[in-house]
């Protein structure tokens, strides 16, 4: 367990439902990030905040996709109208300095039937 | 652009060495990692090496860095059948403020008794 929470740990939607995930950062951790991974490849970068602030957003993140941290602490994805496509392993991640060690969650699985 | 890229599949004996392998791209990456991933889990940070090094080890584990190359080997001595898993090289390029990591799709590591 590296202290970083997430939920639920899998979810099960249909094509075009809203889904939202939650993670709980380590909590003297200011920095926090999403990532996305698919079958086979490696996690891809969707979006950084540093507290509160949403810092970078990724390409690959659609106008489907918002995330949120209001007050620096936990953070939300949420996906609207999904698609088969958004099916994939979602990760946070948080560290507290930049030079510092990036600590993984266990990730939310979400299928698109 | 960045990629990373790694070989796709190891298979090894029970108490032989591995050596996994990776190149990077971009020369500017302070930090490069690797990470480990169970079937269903999260990634677990094994091993990092600043690029100021050539070398580190930590017990069981050696990084080696060639930073003229671009090349990344995680050596694994006495590898264990807990050992087989995906194994990610990450770098973490200026670009991104040095904040954000790039991964390779991941080495899966196959240990036989």
């Amino acid at each position: 367990d590296t202290g970083v929470s997430q939920d639920p740990r899998h979810k099960i939607t249909k094509r075009g439902q809203n889904v939202t995930f939650r993670c709980d950062p380590i909590s003297e951790h200011n920095r926090l990030y999403w990532y996305r991974q698919t079958l086979g490849q490696g996690p891809e970068f969707l979006t950084y905040f540093q507290n509160e602030a949403q810092l970078e957003k990724s390409r690959l993140l659609s106008d489907r996709f918002s995330a949120e941290r209001p007050k620096g602490s936990f953070s939300t994805l949420e996906i609207q109208r999904t698609e088969q496509g958004d099916s994939a392993m979602y990760l946070c991640a948080s560290r507290g300095q930049v030079n510092e060690k990036l600590f993984f969650g266990s990730g939310t699985q979400l299928s698109v039937l | 652009g960045e990629d990373v890229e790694q070989s796709l599949f190891l298979s090894v004996r029970e108490g032989d060495s591995s050596v996994i392998n990776c190149t990077y791209t971009d020369s500017s990456s302070t930090y490069l990692y690797w990470y480990k991933q169970e079937p269903g889990a999260g990634l677990q940070l094994l091993t990092y090496i600043f690029s100021n090094m050539d070398m580190k080890q930590d017990q069981r584990l050696t990084v080696l860095l060639n930073k003229k190359d671009k090349h990344l080997s995680l050596r694994i001595a006495d590898t264990q059948t807990g050992d087989s898993a995906i194994y990610f090289c990450a770098e973490a390029p200026m670009n991104s403020g040095y904040s954000t990591l790039t991964f390779g799709k991941g080495t899966m590591l196959l240990v036989s008794p």
